[in-house]
């Protein structure tokens, strides 16, 4: 199965450590998107490449989060001086470029901060 | 920003029809109407999408007002695995979605 691969599955890390989650999309999409999701809640939209170009940052949380996609293959989602409130699983998801096509999610990771 | 409103939860006997309502009175020209499910545990998963006409897949329905401020996704016969969380979202200039519908299925 050449899904959406998402690593790690779970991250449990003390308050104030940095923590960077890969995504590895699949291999045809140029598209790659990065959202938060709490308990109850419904994913939250964070950022998304096309290809190597990040096209829309507005919505990461803070200047904690940075995401890279360097060679338009996989992508790291890194937070710093995590927080608290940063407790939550994070989704990535890949797509097509051409019109709205569907995402294709991975499985997340869950993080945990002590 | 174009958003949904969606029942929290919804019940339904298993093989017997769903229909899962959104309303998007916000919705824009441009906008696409996605719905994906959620499982415990797991990512979301596409369902279906659409624009102005209903649309159908192997996995269900998607009827889409005329003003295209509300839409429904049909399961046609509800099984025990399409329990689940299922998100109604509009794909356009932004991406944001709804707390979605908790669909119980009793045997």
């Amino acid at each position: 199965d050449t899904g959406v691969s998402q690593n790690p599955r779970h991250k449990i890390t003390k308050r104030g450590q940095n923590v960077t989650f890969r995504c590895d999309p699949i291999s045809e999409h140029n598209r790659l998107y990065w959202y938060r999701q709490t308990l109850g809640q419904g994913p939250e939209f964070l950022t998304y490449f096309q290809n190597e170009a990040q096209l829309e940052k507005s919505r990461l949380l803070s200047d904690r989060f940075s995401a890279e996609r360097p060679k338009g293959s996989f992508s790291t989602l890194e937070i710093q001086r995590t927080e608290q409130g940063d407790s939550a699983m994070y989704l990535c998801a890949s797509s097509l470029a051409d019109g709205p096509m569907p995402q294709h999610f991975g499985d997340g990771t869950r993080l945990s901060i002590l | 920003d174009a958003k949904t409103t969606q029942p929290n939860s919804m019940e339904s006997n298993e093989e017997e029809p769903v229909h899962l309502p959104c309303n998007h009175s916000t919705i824009s020209g441009t906008d696409y109407i996605h719905w994906y499910r959620q499982l415990p545990s797991q990512g979301p998963e596409y369902v279906i999408h659409g624009l102005t006409s209903n649309v159908n897949n192997r996995m269900a329905s998607l009827a889409i007002a005329e003003d295209r401020k509300s839409s429904t996704l049909i399961l046609h016969r509800a099984t025990l695995r399409d329990a689940a969380v299922y998100y109604c979202i509009l794909i356009g200039n932004d991406m944001r979605f709804g707390a979605g519908t908790r669909l119980t299925v009793k045997p």
